[in-house]
């Protein structure tokens, strides 16, 4: 079993549309949690921290469920510019990157 | 600051031909880690190291595959004798122990071809 899956989608969205999406994640013990943002041929880079009482950063909504071991990110008004992979990322130290959700925002 | 800082961005080189890839952290994170991406398999960690000493080696795939830190601010990734499945992008990440959080901020990668 893989320490963080993802539905890999595609999510094809319009303009000004609402996407969301999650990830879970098999160790209970982990105690950081990120979203971050791949763009085709670039690194990752952070998108989101997500905390236990869930966070929001402009657009972006980030929620995780400890019990049930799910993380979620929620994108609000979507704009061309948020096309790209969205990796959910778990762990300490050591981080786990799950293998992506792509989405892509239509004009 | 700089950012993490890797070379070079492209590598080309030929079987059984040896590569090195450079990789200097952001100043002051005292963790570093090495991850290969491919299409098939994602990002993998190869190996991390935490104040400049290896910490978790398990993801080397092979020992045609090293890493080393001579110090704070350098590391280096080494294959001898490189193979075409060695081909992926290589990313470089540091981090800083501290209590808000734990994240990873990447250099920019350096993309390899062994034909």
């Amino acid at each position: 079993r893989k320490e963080v899956e993802q539905d890999p989608g595609p999510f094809n969205v319009p303009e000004g549309a609402t996407v969301a999406f999650n990830c879970t994640y098999s160790n209970s013990a982990s105690q950081s949690f990120f979203w971050y943002r791949q763009d085709c041929r670039k690194e990752p880079k952070l998108l989101m921290s997500v905390y236990s009482s869930g966070n929001e950063d402009g657009r972006f909504t980030a929620q995780l469920n400890r019990a049930s071991q799910y993380i979620s990110l929620l994108i609000r008004d979507s704009k061309l510019s948020d096309s790209a992979t969205y990796l959910c990322v778990v762990g300490d130290y050591k981080l786990s990157f799950g293998a992506g959700t792509t989405v892509t925002v239509r004009a | 600051d700089a950012g993490v800082i890797q070379s070079p961005r492209h590598e080309v080189t030929e079987m059984g031909q040896e590569v090195t890839l450079r990789c200097k952290p952001i100043s002051g994170h005292d963790y570093l880690f090495w991850y290969r991406q491919t299409m098939m398999r994602g990002l993998e960690l190869l190996i991390y190291f935490n104040n400049n000493v290896p910490i978790d080696d398990s993801g080397m795939p092979e020992d045609r595959f090293s890493a080393k830190m001579p110090n704070a601010s350098f590391s280096t990734l080494k294959i001898q004798p490189s193979e075409p499945r060695d081909s992926a992008v290589y990313f470089c990440a540091s981090s800083l122990n501290s209590a808000s959080g734990r994240e990873q901020y990447f250099g920019p990668g350096t993309r390899l071809t062994v034909t």
